[in-house]
């Protein structure tokens, strides 16, 4: 199956800093999302983009899929961002399964 | 209007019991997901159910998991004679199609102890 390789797998950052982390995959792909999952738990959507850029806030995503990666761009970084970012792949537009990266680990301090 | 929700929000049992854990999706969602995270993991995929079409079970772990969507919205996924490697919190996600758009929204878990 497809493989999907988050890097780094923790970071830790001082408040109002910027980062940018990274979602590599195996294959082709169609549909591609970044979540947040705050420290109790839930699990936010905050982009759908198989390909292109997007921009929310302080929040950006770039995807290349010919070239098989996505980057999640965090700017003026806030406590509140801490948490786990994971990146989801899906093959096939009505295929279901969804795999995703282990995730990265943010720590934001103040 | 209003998430995909969960229930229970926590279960603890002991080993060898059966339990089931529900999940409502968002009101006109194609599509539903279960999945489970144990502590500090990613999330693995369990089943999928889009529409009518068979359920994709790839994910399930053992014939003790089971899942069924009924009338195409409340689904409850079974687990029988838990063991202790079961613990987790399973997340339900719900999936609408807006344009060419598939975003998933997940609930708030289920978080699962089996003693």
């Amino acid at each position: 199956g497809i493989q999907v390789e988050q890097s780094p797998p923790d970071l830790i950052l001082q408040e109002g800093a910027n980062s940018t982390l990274r979602c590599n995959f195996s294959d082709s792909v169609n549909n591609l999302q970044w979540f947040h999952q705050n420290p109790w738990g839930q699990l936010i959507n905050l982009f759908y983009i198989p390909s292109g850029t997007k921009q929310n806030g302080r929040l950006s995503a770039t995807t290349v899929a010919t070239e098989r990666y996505s980057l999640l761009y965090i700017s003026s970084s806030q406590t509140t961002d801490s948490g786990v970012y994971f990146c989801a792949v899906l093959r096939g537009t009505n295929a279901g399964k969804s795999t995703f990266g282990d995730g990265t680990t943010l720590t934001v301090k103040p | 209007g209003a998430g995909v929700s969960q229930s229970p929000s926590n279960k603890v049992t002991e080993k060898g019991k059966d339990v089931e854990l529900r999940c409502d999706p968002i009101s006109g969602h194609t599509a539903l997901y279960w999945y489970r995270q144990s502590l500090g993991q990613g999330l693995e995929f369990l089943i999928y159910f889009q529409g009518n079409s068979a359920p994709d079970k790839s994910g399930l772990p053992s014939d003790r998991f089971s899942a069924e969507r009924t009338g195409g919205s409340v689904s409850t996924l079974t687990i029988q004679r838990t063991q202790q490697e079961d613990s987790a919190v399973y997340l339900c996600a719900s999936r609408r199609r807006s344009g060419r758009s598939e975003t998933q929204y997940f609930g708030p878990g289920t978080r699962l102890l089996v003693l």
